[in-house]
């Protein structure tokens, strides 16, 4: 079954602990994204990947980090997570770019 | 600044009936829009897009009209049913969309039976 597959769905951390959200797709997509979805604020992109090392910053990349070494995956780190990284963050991949993107089920992160 | 507008947070509509979803954008590059569904604890879900070229496009239920001159883009569902009740999202893309999608603050569709 073709699917972005995201890992851990749910994770409640402490402040300053660092973390991976991995993201695996079997679709062999070239485009991928990270999005944070926030109460009042709709989706709002992290980071996204053009190709295997190929990474650029979205509108909101503070405190974030991301690495794309194989096309299938795109993990995103947080080195030294804050209380306001507490968000739904849901990652995504396209074959043809802006016309459209495949997202995973999300990742519930709570940082206290 | 806001690129994609959804002015109405919510909207309730009685089952059958139709159901319209606005979206407004600011940036003039956006070539393509495209909406997506989403329920709760589930990923976004692609609904239906449009080219720029277009003014309008239809898949089922759904419709999605575009006026360019006003910057301004809708979703018709005809008719409405109980499981469309969902959060909406508004997404636009800019010259093949490499760099990702810009996305609205969503609008959740309430369908009364």
């Amino acid at each position: 079954e073709a699917q972005v597959t995201q890992n851990p769905r749910y994770l409640i951390t402490v402040t300053g602990k660092k973390l991976t959200v991995t993201c695996s797709q079997n679709m062999n997509h070239e485009y991928m994204s990270w999005y944070r979805q926030d109460p009042g604020l709709g989706l709002r992109q992290i980071y996204y990947s053009m190709n295997v090392e190929v990474t650029d910053k979205g509108d909101v990349p503070e405190g974030y980090k991301v690495s794309r070494k194989e096309k299938r995956n795109f993990p995103l780190i947080l080195e030294s997570p804050s209380p306001n990284q507490t968000s739904l963050y849901f990652c995504a991949s396209s074959f043809t770019g802006g016309y459209g993107y495949t997202f995973g089920s999300g990742t519930r992160l709570t940082v206290v | 600044d806001q690129q994609v507008k959804q002015n109405s947070p919510s909207l309730s509509v009685q089952e059958g009936r139709i159901s319209i979803l606005n979206c407004d954008y600011t940036n003039s590059m956006f070539d393509y829009f495209l909406w997506y569904k989403k329920y709760p604890a589930e990923g976004p879900t692609f609904l239906i897009s449009i080219s720029s070229i277009k003014d309008k496009n239809e898949d089922g239920r759904f419709t999605v009209f575009l006026n360019k001159s006003a910057k301004h883009l809708s979703l018709h569902i005809v008719p409405s049913q109980p499981g469309d009740s969902a959060v909406y999202f508004c997404a636009a893309s800019a010259q093949g969309g490499a760099d990702g999608l810009t996305f609205g603050k969503g609008t959740h569709l309430i369908i009364q039976p």
